[in-house]
């Protein structure tokens, strides 16, 4: 199976400031990759696929880059609703996997 | 508009049978794969496996040995079983669909927690 190393594992920014979140795989995924933020309590919701695909109804202050093995998310501005959990899963290789999860918090 | 949610037992005695439904609306069964994932308390997402929408199944291959997905789309029900649950296995389980790949999912239940405890 595909292992998806997230880094950090905990954040701390504070509001307006700009985060970004690291993925990586343990080999080439071909941009097949995802990311959800999770709020405490709920279930993962769908920020980005196919790495730079905003999906409908994020706010374009999430964007996703990277290519091959390296990933990134990216939040600009951050908002007091941005704090969250978020995870990255790929799906180029079945099975689907998910990265550790990296907990953001406001500083 | 799409929905689903899950039910169960909320507590399981160790080396007993886990059956979860997941009820859908919004969608048919024969549109798209409804795949099962799970969170132990504190820890990463783990994907379990999925019935596709022509009623094949396809599992992960740690748990293949103890699980079994199936449904009723006159009911619009997803079930999973697995059996010889031990306490590894509490966690958060969560039933979730992708409408418009494969294998990223856009629509999720709200889960249901499931403890093994005796």
């Amino acid at each position: 199976d595909i292992q998806m190393t997230q880094s950090p594992a905990s954040l701390s920014a504070s509001l307006g400031e700009t985060v970004t979140i690291e993925c990586r795989a343990s080999e080439d995924i071909y941009s097949n990759l995802a990311w959800y933020q999770q709020k405490p309590g709920n279930s993962p919701q769908l920020l980005i696929y196919d790495a730079n695909s905003l999906a409908d109804g994020v706010p374009s202050r999430f964007s996703g880059s990277g290519s091959g093995t390296q990933y990134s998310l990216k939040i600009n501005s951050l908002q007091s609703e941005d704090v969250a959990s978020y995870f990255c899963q790929q799906y180029n290789n079945y099975p689907p996997t998910f990265g550790a999860g990296t907990k953001l918090e406001l500083k | 508009q799409v929905q689903l949610r899950e039910s169960g037992p909320g507590l399981v005695q160790p080396s007993e049978t886990l059956s979860l439904t997941c009820t859908v609306s919004g969608f048919s069964l024969t549109s798209y794969g409804v795949n099962w994932v799970r969170q132990p308390p504190g820890k990463c997402l783990e994907w379990m496996g999925v019935i596709w929408g022509d009623g094949s199944t396809a599992y992960n291959s740690l748990l293949k040995s103890r699980l079994s997905i199936s449904r009723d789309t006159s009911k619009s029900q997803v079930f999973l079983k697995m059996n010889s649950l031990q306490t590894e296995d509490t966690a958060i389980y969560f039933c979730a669909i992708p409408t418009q790949g494969y294998w990223y999912f856009d629509f999720w239940g709200p889960g249901t927690m499931v403890t093994v405890s005796s």
